[in-house]
């Protein structure tokens, strides 16, 4: 089955540590994109990547990092620059257009030790 | 820019009845509206999508409605069954752009 893989599903990260998130598709979308959700809240874009070896930041990209060196992946880095990081963590993908729907994996859920 | 926003953030109704979430959005420029259903503990799940040279647009057992005018659209679930209990997003995107702008969500719980 097609999909969009993210893990670990749960995350604990010490404090002044970095850690990254995977996401991995086997759908062949060119475009790839970080979430954040905080608990009650929409999403939150983080970065997005519209083809390999280039990405963009979103609203929210202080404290992240990420790279694009293959079309399936996408890891996501939270650096110990960002002071909140407790979250919901979503990667998504979609073909290339305009008028195209986001897929998204289940998430990866990051907590603060 | 733009802002997506949900007009409650909780609907409850009976099972077997229809539901209808509403949704605004502030950029006369959006051109692009996709609903999402987001079960606990897992990623939202598209559920229907419609541009904005279309009023209506329909699926198994949901409707999307946009008004332009008002800049609202509305997402109609048919004979609701508790599997659709969720949380539902709007989201759009503004001509041109690359980013989907969220909403804050709806609760919907259906009872039995």
């Amino acid at each position: 089955d097609g999909g969009i893989t993210q893990s670990p599903k749960y995350l604990f990260r010490k404090e002044g540590q970095n850690v990254t998130l995977s996401c991995e598709q086997n759908l062949n979308h060119d475009a790839m994109y970080w979430y954040r959700q905080d608990p009650g809240q929409g999403l939150r874009l983080i970065y997005y990547s519209q083809i390999v070896n280039d990405f963009q930041k979103g609203d929210i990209a202080e404290g992240y990092s990420v790279s694009r060196e293959k079309k399936e992946s996408f890891p996501l880095t939270v650096t110990s620059a960002q002071k909140n990081p407790t979250a919901f963590y979503l990667c998504a993908s979609s073909p290339r257009g305009t008028y195209q729907p986001q897929h998204f994996g289940d998430g990866t859920r990051l907590s603060i030790l | 820019g733009e802002s997506v926003g949900l007009h409650l953030p909780t609907l409850s109704v009976q099972e077997g009845d229809n539901s209808i979430i509403n949704c605004a959005y502030s950029n006369s420029a959006s051109d692009y509206f996709i609903w999402y259903k987001q079960e606990s503990g897992k990623g939202p799940q598209f559920i229907i999508d419609i541009r904005s040279n279309m009023d209506k647009r329909q699926g198994q057992r949901v409707t999307v409605l946009l008004n332009k005018t008002v800049k609202h659209l509305s997402l109609q679930i048919a004979a609701t069954q508790p599997g659709d209990s969720a949380v539902y997003f709007c989201a759009s995107i503004i001509q041109g752009a690359q980013k989907l702008v969220f909403g804050q969500g709806t609760r919907l719980t259906i009872n039995p």
